[in-house]
């Protein structure tokens, strides 16, 4: 099993659609979690980071449910520049630590 | 701000030269700075840590005599591909850590892509 799995897509939406993105992780110590967005051909940058108590920045939520070791990326009101890969970032050993592990990555694709 | 530099942007050699890139915090220091490699349409894979000042650190699966990693200063690490083959042809990423609040934030230089004939 891999340490951080996401379903690769592609996620193809209209704009002005809600879509979400599930990633689950191996390591129930795991202690920080990232959403990061990678434009094709580019370096990946942080979209949010995600907090127990689930966080929201503007058409973007995040979410983690510890128990059932998968956090969740929900986007609103879709535009056409968020298409790109959404990689689901997971770091097992919390702030201390450095290793990192990122998921595959979700293509979306939004369409007019 | 927090920004990253990589050089060069992309480079192409010929199969059994080795490629020096280098990896530059600009307006920070970072103690740890990693290394990553992409292949098409997969994920990011760490190919090793690099500390300032000691060794670095390598992943399983990853040649540090082919693979070598330099980190002389505060602000500069250095991968070396060396004797490069077209297997290794890919998208090399760094990324320097900065602690922010309640997680960690890697900040990531904009890659070199590699392309050995």
């Amino acid at each position: 099993r891999k340490e951080v799995e996401q379903d690769p897509g592609p996620f193809n939406v209209p704009e002005g659609a809600t879509v979400a993105f599930n990633c689950t992780y191996s390591n129930s110590a795991s202690q920080s979690f990232f959403w990061y967005r990678q434009d094709c051909r580019k370096e990946p940058k942080l979209l949010m980071s995600v907090y127990s108590s689930g966080n929201e920045d503007g058409r973007f939520t995040a979410q983690l449910n510890r128990a059932s070791q998968y956090i969740s990326l929900l986007i609103r009101d879709s535009k056409l520049s968020d298409s790109a890969t959404y990689l689901c970032v997971v770091n097992p050993s919390g702030t201390g630590g450095f290793k990192t592990i990122f998921g595959a990555g979700t293509r979306l694709f939004v369409k007019a | 701000g927090a920004v990253v530099s990589q050089h060069p942007s992309w480079v192409i050699c010929k199969s059994g030269t080795s490629v020096k890139i280098e990896c530059r915090s600009l307006d920070f220091q970072a103690t740890t700075m990693f290394w990553y490699r992409q292949f098409p349409k997969q994920s990011l894979m760490l190919m090793a840590t690099s500390n300032e000042g000691s060794k670095a650190t390598y992943e399983q699966g990853v040649e540090k005599d082919k693979f070598l990693i330099n980190h002389a200063s505060l602000t500069l690490s250095t991968l070396t591909v060396t004797s490069a083959h077209p297997e290794d042809s890919s998208f090399y990423i760094c990324s320097a850590r900065k602690l922010a609040g309640t997680g960690n934030e890697q900040f990531f230089g904009p890659g070199t892509r590699l392309t050995v004939l």
